[in-house]
């Protein structure tokens, strides 16, 4: 079993939907996660973090963190097709910033 | 956000050669700097994590002998990828944690190197 786990996808949506990533992970001791986007070609970018049970909203992203379940997903709003990238979950146990990354959503939004 | 650079972001060489990447931490203190190697459609594959003055720690499987990282100073960590082989043609991504660039242990993440062995 992994240590983070998403669905590789493609996730599809159309534009204007909302899209849905979900990450479990594994190791009950992490303290802080991270949602990263990446283009095709490009290196990842911070988008969302989130250390607290419960939702967190900037903008059209709202990350959703529930410990109990070791569960974190992030939604995104009326997805446009500039959203379409591969979307990298991670987890830290607050030790020395060494986060442990999925494998990546690529989702696709339709025009 | 925090920013870190890399630079070449492109390089090519003939097999046999060594490479030099280099990372910069631009407005930040960066204590911790990660190499991460990633092939086409793969997933992030952590190298190696080096700390400012010390010995870079490497995941299994990774050849420290070939792949020398230097971290000494709180703003740059120079990766060199020795002997380069066209196996080695990957995109080299590093990012950085530091004390006052990430609170909550985020990594900002370079642009990237792409390095192509002929």
């Amino acid at each position: 079993q992994k240590e983070v786990e998403q669905n590789s996808g493609p996730l599809s949506v159309p534009e204007g939907a909302i899209a849905s990533l979900n990450c479990t992970y594994s190791d009950r001791g992490s303290q802080s996660f991270f949602w990263y986007r990446q283009y095709s070609g490009k290196s990842p970018e911070l988008i969302m973090f989130i250390y607290s049970n419960g939702d967190k909203e900037d903008g059209r992203f709202t990350a959703q963190l529930n410990k109990a379940s070791q569960y974190v997903s992030l939604l995104i709003r009326d997805s446009q097709p500039s959203d379409s990238a591969t979307y990298l979950c991670a987890v830290n146990r607050g030790d020395a910033g060494k986060s442990t990354f999925g494998d990546g959503t690529t989702l696709t939004v339709k025009p | 956000g925090a920013v870190v650079s890399q630079h070449p972001s492109r390089v090519i060489c003939k097999s046999g050669t060594s490479v030099k990447i280099e990372c910069r931490s631009l407005d930040f203190q960066a204590t911790t700097m990660f190499w991460y190697r990633q092939f086409p459609k793969q997933s992030l594959m952590l190298m190696a994590t080096s700390n400012e003055g010390s010995k870079a720690t490497y995941e299994q499987g990774v050849e420290k002998d070939k792949f020398l990282i230097n971290h000494a100073s709180l703003t740059l960590s120079t990766l060199t990828v020795t002997s380069a082989h066209p196996e080695d043609s990957s995109f080299y991504i590093c990012s950085a944690h530091g004390t006052s660039g990430g609170f909550y242990n985020e990594q900002f993440f370079g642009p990237g190197t792409r390095l192509t062995v002929l």
